[in-house]
């Protein structure tokens, strides 16, 4: 089945740091991909939408300049958290989807700690 | 604001019970209905999707979704220890293909106890 693989699966960085969170598609291409935010105890939060090869779309409040993403290739896509602040401390998730129907197939997560 | 509402309990059933977890949404146009069960620190793994009015079910699960109330269930049958987790309801939005946003519910916790 359709597999995404997501890296790091933890990270922990200084504040004022920027890390960077990478999704790839392993034996699909990703048309779209999502970016998900998940505090604990809550649910995912949308946090953009990105189609390879254009701009990502961000949700509303989602700071554009700090959650860096790119979606360059079919099978890549990439969030940078720029300037990170122990409030961006999260778990990250991505999904990706195709127009061949594939379906919406999510990353395993990254646990993002900023001290 | 397109809303998914879910029940966040805990619902707690014993073991070899029916649990029965509600979702209802707001965007009369949405297509997609998704469950997916997401264990602590893991991301979410779907259990079933649903498009059409009417009962869908597979192994243990069964999804019904009433698009006039606006209202999808997912029942899990023969209830396992394993099952305890949170799930998810998610709804594609209106207006789109079958695979655009999805908008979460905030999950209901599930405990089944031995």
């Amino acid at each position: 089945g359709a597999v995404v693989s997501q890296h790091p699966s933890r990270v922990i960085c200084k504040s004022g740091t920027s890390v960077k969170i990478e999704c790839r598609s392993l034996d699909f291409q990703a048309t779209t991909m999502f970016w998900y935010r998940q505090f604990p105890k809550q649910s995912l939060m949308l946090m953009a939408t990105s189609n390879e090869g254009s701009k990502a779309t961000y949700e509303q409040g989602v700071e554009k300049d700090k959650f860096l993403i790119n979606h360059a290739s079919l099978t890549l896509s990439t969030l940078t958290v720029t300037s990170a602040h122990p409030e961006d401390s999260s778990f990250y998730i991505c999904s990706a989807t195709t127009r061949q129907g594939v379906g919406y197939t999510f990353g395993s997560g990254t646990r993002l700690t900023v001290v | 604001q397109k809303e998914v509402e879910q029940n966040s309990g805990p619902l707690s059933v014993p073991e070899g019970a029916i649990a029965s977890l509600n979702c209802t949404y707001s965007d009369r146009g949405s297509q997609s209905f998704f469950w997916y069960r997401q264990y602590s620190g893991k991301s979410p793994e779907l259990i079933m999707f649903i498009y059409s009015n009417g009962d869908k079910e597979d192994g243990r699960f069964t999804a019904q979704l009433n698009k006039a109330s606006q209202y999808v269930s997912l029942l899990i049958r023969d209830s396992q220890p394993s099952d305890s987790a949170t799930y998810l309801c998610a709804v594609t939005e209106s207006g789109g293909t079958s695979y655009g946003k999805l908008t979460f519910g905030q999950g209901t916790i599930l405990t089944v106890h031995p």
